[in-house]
């Protein structure tokens, strides 16, 4: 199976929250990232937390992570159309070196 | 400041060809790396540059792609004898030291079409 999984696809309503989530098998991951992807661009970085924290908020972003299930999760509050974009969920380990191992990416559409 | 910058932005090749990607990656930069997204694939690691230390050449998928890094800066992914399956956009990013805590700065790739 995949390094990180990833859902492809997720659909919300301008103004609600969303939630991407994601899951990893390696238990040593140090650090987990967000990165975001828009059309004809390359990734940005969103925002990561490393492995001994269970939340980091920035701004409209929350990050949690649960360490036990391997899942990491990004809540967008307040989803506005500019968030449409692809999100990556990445993961570092001791054992790879630390290069970042990236899922498919979730494309998040945000409708009106 | 200037992000990675990638050249081409496009490349349409012949199958059998040779292709030379340049990323040139934000100045003081010490690491790069380069990745390949294919079409509803996430990120394939490539290849990892780190200062003058050898490179992490772990990714390659095959003996027809390398790459190079002159003077820590510049870098050169070279694939000989383009296949059909070699169509991706490739990826170049750097850090200001090794991964880890370092975020990567993605430039905005090199779409190759190999027809």
């Amino acid at each position: 199976g995949e390094d990180v999984e990833q859902s492809l696809f997720l659909s919300v309503r301008e103004g609600d929250s969303s939630v991407i989530n994601c899951t990893y098998t390696d238990s040593s991951s140090t650090y987990l990232y967000w990165y975001k992807q828009e059309p004809g661009a390359g990734l940005q970085l969103l925002t990561y937390i490393f492995s001994n924290m269970d939340m980091k908020q920035d701004q409209r972003l929350t990050v949690l992570l649960n360490k036990k299930d391997k899942h990491l999760s990004l809540r967008i509050a307040d989803t506005q159309t500019g968030d449409s974009a692809i999100y990556f969920c990445a993961e570092s380990t001791t054992g790879g070196s630390y290069i970042p191992t990236f899922g498919r990416g979730t494309s998040l559409i945000v409708h009106p | 400041g200037a992000g990675v910058s990638q050249s081409p932005s496009n490349k349409v090749t012949e199958k059998g060809k040779d292709v030379e990607l340049r990323c040139d990656p934000i100045s003081g930069h010490t690491a790069l790396y380069w990745y390949r997204q294919s079409l509803g694939q996430g990120l394939e690691f490539l290849i990892y540059f780190q200062g003058n230390s050898a490179p992490d050449k772990s990714g390659l998928p095959s003996d027809r792609f390398s790459a190079e890094r002159t003077g820590g800066s510049v870098s050169t992914l070279t694939i000989q004898r383009t296949q059909q399956e070699d169509s991706a956009v490739y990826l170049c990013a750097s850090s200001p030291v090794g991964p880890g805590n370092s975020p990567l700065h993605f430039g905005n790739g090199t779409r190759l079409t190999v027809t």
